[in-house]
């Protein structure tokens, strides 16, 4: 089984709508948890990070159930720029293989 | 600017040949790190370093090397041990030499072996 698992997607949304992506990990002593984004064939630059009370930066807001063992990540009022794969991160060692978002005029 | 720098960014090479990635931080960054990434595929943990003349194997470490003699860098050599070596190579630096805290990247190398 692998450590962290996406839905590699593509979500095809219009612009100003709200998309939702969860990321499941196996390791139920994880310590950290982040989300970052990845334009094509560029390095991840960080999105945010994921706390236990959950946190949100603008249209973004990111969420931890250590229950299920899954973090997720909601954009509200997507725009043509957020188009990109978003990786989930868990520690430093183990990221998803990612979610391909498209924005769509 | 402070930031990771890495080279070549594109290099193309013969099998069997070694191939060394340069990556340089001046963020005074404690740890480094070695990943690589294939296409539609997450990231991957080649090596990482926490402390100057001291790494650890990640999870594919098989036929690449690394050192760190300085705190700046952390140079990686794909070997020609390495069976499919063709993908794009991410270093990364962070100050936390734990498992918690955010990576900074640098833009990536991208190997091609023909």
């Amino acid at each position: 089984r692998k450590e962290v698992e996406q839905d590699p997607g593509p979500f095809n949304v219009p612009e100003g709508a709200t998309v939702a992506f969860n990321c499941t990990y196996s390791n139920s002593a994880s310590q950290s948890f982040f989300w970052y984004r990845q334009d094509c064939r560029k390095e991840p630059k960080l999105l945010m990070s994921v706390y236990s009370s959950g946190n949100e930066d603008g249209r973004f807001t990111a969420q931890l159930n250590r229950a299920s063992q899954y973090i997720s990540l909601l954009i509200r009022d997507s725009k043509l720029s957020d188009s990109a794969t978003y990786l989930c991160a868990v520690n430093k060692f183990y990221f998803g293989s990612g979610t391909k978002l498209n924005v769509k005029p | 600017d402070g930031g990771i720098t890495q080279s070549p960014k594109y290099l193309f090479r013969k099998e069997g040949q070694n191939v060394t990635l340069s990556c340089e931080q001046n963020l005074n960054h404690d740890a480094m790190y070695w990943y690589r990434q294939d296409p539609g595929q997450g990231l991957r943990l080649i090596y990482y370093s926490q402390i100057v003349n001291d790494f650890q194997k990640g999870d594919i470490a098989e036929g690449y090397s690394v050192s760190r003699e300085k705190k700046e860098s952390f140079p990686l050599t794909v070997t020609s041990a390495q069976k499919n070596p063709t993908a794009f190579y991410l270093c990364a630096s962070s100050t936390d030499r734990v498992v918690t805290g955010e990576l900074f990247f640098g833009e990536g190398s991208r190997l091609t072996v023909l």
